[in-house]
């Protein structure tokens, strides 16, 4: 059974680059049948799609972080990526990563998460 | 962006009831709908895709319905692992969407 697993440092400073990594396990990042996302979920909110990436390197972003985010695999090491510039405390959320099965366009596989906070 | 709007935002049942959550967009969708379940501390969980197409692994308690822009996801009766939140996705255009969630809790 495939599983995810975020990692990254849990606290980054304002104005900083959050980033985070998703490691894949029991399966591979370069199936074509899936994509591979990133969502966050703000204390005590509701679910937000950050962004996706595809295997052929075609990315879609929330057109609300789009001029501030970079999502990218690194198929030799069965990973991808989530790079968040110029953060605000706004951006302090529970981050998972997770599969998408193309053909039901549905999140099957989810990380556990990772909570970042955004704090000088 | 596509607005999904879930109702009720909380919901106390008791066990063996049958409860409905409703979600609408705020466009159609043809049936690019899924639901999850989330419990406190924990990734949301697949239920439901293709609005009504049960995944791998969930009771059969669980179903869903609808298409274009109203959706319904029903627990037929309910049991007290069920107690959650719940919240639908549309996976019609990007930005992917969810609703605000529903609350579901005992009575």
């Amino acid at each position: 059974q495939l599983q995810l697993q975020e990692s990254g440092p849990g606290l980054v400073k304002p104005s900083e680059t959050l980033s985070l990594t998703c490691t894949v396990s029991d399966g591979s990042i370069t199936n074509s049948r899936y994509s591979w996302g990133w969502l966050r979920q703000s204390p005590g909110k509701g679910l937000e799609w950050i962004g996706s990436v595809f295997q052929s390197g075609t990315t879609h972003y929330h057109p609300s972080l789009q001029s501030r985010v970079t999502i990218s695999l690194d198929t030799t090491e069965n990973r991808f990526s989530l790079q968040l510039n110029s953060v605000t405390a706004a951006d302090t959320a529970i981050f998972f990563c997770g599969r998408t099965d193309i053909a039901a366009d549905a999140f099957d596989v989810w990380g556990p998460g990772t909570m970042v906070t955004v704090s000088s | 962006d596509i607005q999904m709007t879930q109702s009720p935002s909380s919901v106390s049942a008791s066990v063996g009831d049958r409860v409905t959550i409703t979600c609408r967009a705020s466009q159609g969708i043809d049936n690019w709908l899924a639901w999850y379940q989330q419990k406190s501390g924990k990734a949301p969980k697949l239920l439901i895709y293709s609005a009504s197409t049960l995944q791998t692994g969930v009771p059969s308690r669980f179903s869903g319905s609808g298409s274009g822009t109203t959706f319904t996801l029903t627990i037929s009766s309910l049991q007290p692992e069920d107690f959650a939140t719940y919240y639908c996705q549309q996976a019609s255009s990007f930005p992917y969407t969810f609703g605000q969630g529903t609350k579901l809790e005992i009575k």
